[in-house]
C-alpha cells in the first residue's frame, strides 16, 4: 500500500465551481501534511499546509483528519489558472522523509 | 537567482554510461532531498540529507545510485550503468528543518534524463 494515496482525475470542472480532492495516507506517525500544485512540465510549489484545525486561504481550504487518515482540499470558485495537478504530501512520522502522492488533476474549463 | 539549482537541466546518454546530477540548494538549508519523477506519477522519494548525514535512501533505489552531501552544501546523484528505465526527471529540494516539523520543500527545475 502507497503511503499517500489520491484519485488521479483528472477533474474537469467549469470556472466557478467548487471542486474538493480527497487523500488518504497509510502511516498513523505523519505529522505534517501539504498539498503543493504541479503545472505542466514545472516544479511542484507549496500551495498550503493542513493543520489540524484546519487552514484557509483565500479560495482554498484544508482539511486534516486524523481519525480517518485523510487530507482534503477545497477549490472555491475555481479560475482558469486554477488548472494543474494538485499533489498531497504526509512525512512519514520520525524518520520525516516526505513522500507524495501521485497527483490530482484539475482542468477549469471556460 | 537564491532558489535551488541544478545542472544540468537535459541530459541524454546512451544505455550503459553513468550519469551525475547536481544540486546547489537554498544556502541556509540544512535538509536535501532527491525525488524522480515519470510522465503522470507524482514525485518518488529516493533519498534525503540532513547536513552531510544521509538519513533515508529508498528500498527502490538500486545499487546503481548514489548521492552525496559532502560539506553539507550541493549534492550529486550519480547513476552508473543506466537502463532506460532510469529515464525520467530528477528533482532536488531543499528545506530548512526546524522544531521536529518538515519545512516546505523548495524544487529546483529538475534534470531531464533520456537513456537511449
Amino acid at each position: 500500500r502507497k503511503e499517500v494515496e489520491q484519485d488521479p482525475g483528472p477533474f474537469n470542472v467549469p470556472e466557478g465551481a467548487t471542486v474538493a480532492f480527497n487523500c488518504t495516507y497509510s502511516n498513523s506517525a505523519s505529522q505534517s501534511f501539504f498539498w503543493y500544485r504541479q503545472d505542466c512540465r514545472k516544479e511542484p510549489k507549496l500551495l498550503m499546509s493542513v493543520y489540524s484545525s484546519g487552514n484557509e486561504d483565500g479560495r482554498f481550504t484544508a482539511q486534516l483528519n486524523r481519525a480517518s487518515q485523510y487530507i482534503s482540499l477545497l477549490i472555491r470558485d475555481s479560475k482558469l489558472s486554477d488548472s494543474a495537478t494538485y499533489l498531497c504530501v504526509g512525512d512519514s512520522g520520525g524518520y520525516q522523509k516526505v513522500t507524495f502522492g501521485i497527483g490530482t488533476k484539475l482542468q477549469v474549463i471556460p | 537567482d537564491t532558489g535551488v539549482s541544478q545542472d544540468p537541466r537535459h541530459k541524454i546518454t546512451k544505455r550503459g554510461q553513468n550519469v551525475t546530477f547536481r544540486c546547489d540548494p537554498i544556502s541556509e538549508h540544512n535538509r536535501l532531498y532527491w525525488y524522480r519523477q515519470t510522465l503522470g506519477q507524482g514525485p518518488e522519494f529516493l533519498t534525503y540529507f540532513q547536513n552531510e548525514a544521509q538519513l533515508e535512501k529508498s528500498r527502490l533505489l538500486s545499487d546503481r545510485f548514489s548521492a552525496e552531501r559532502p560539506k553539507g552544501s550541493f549534492s550529486t546523484l550519480e547513476i552508473q550503468r543506466t537502463e532506460q528505465g532510469d529515464s525520467a526527471m530528477y528533482l532536488c529540494a531543499s528545506s530548512l528543518r526546524g522544531g521536529g516539523i518538515v519545512g516546505e520543500l523548495f524544487f529546483g527545475e529538475g534534470s531531464r534524463l533520456t537513456v537511449l
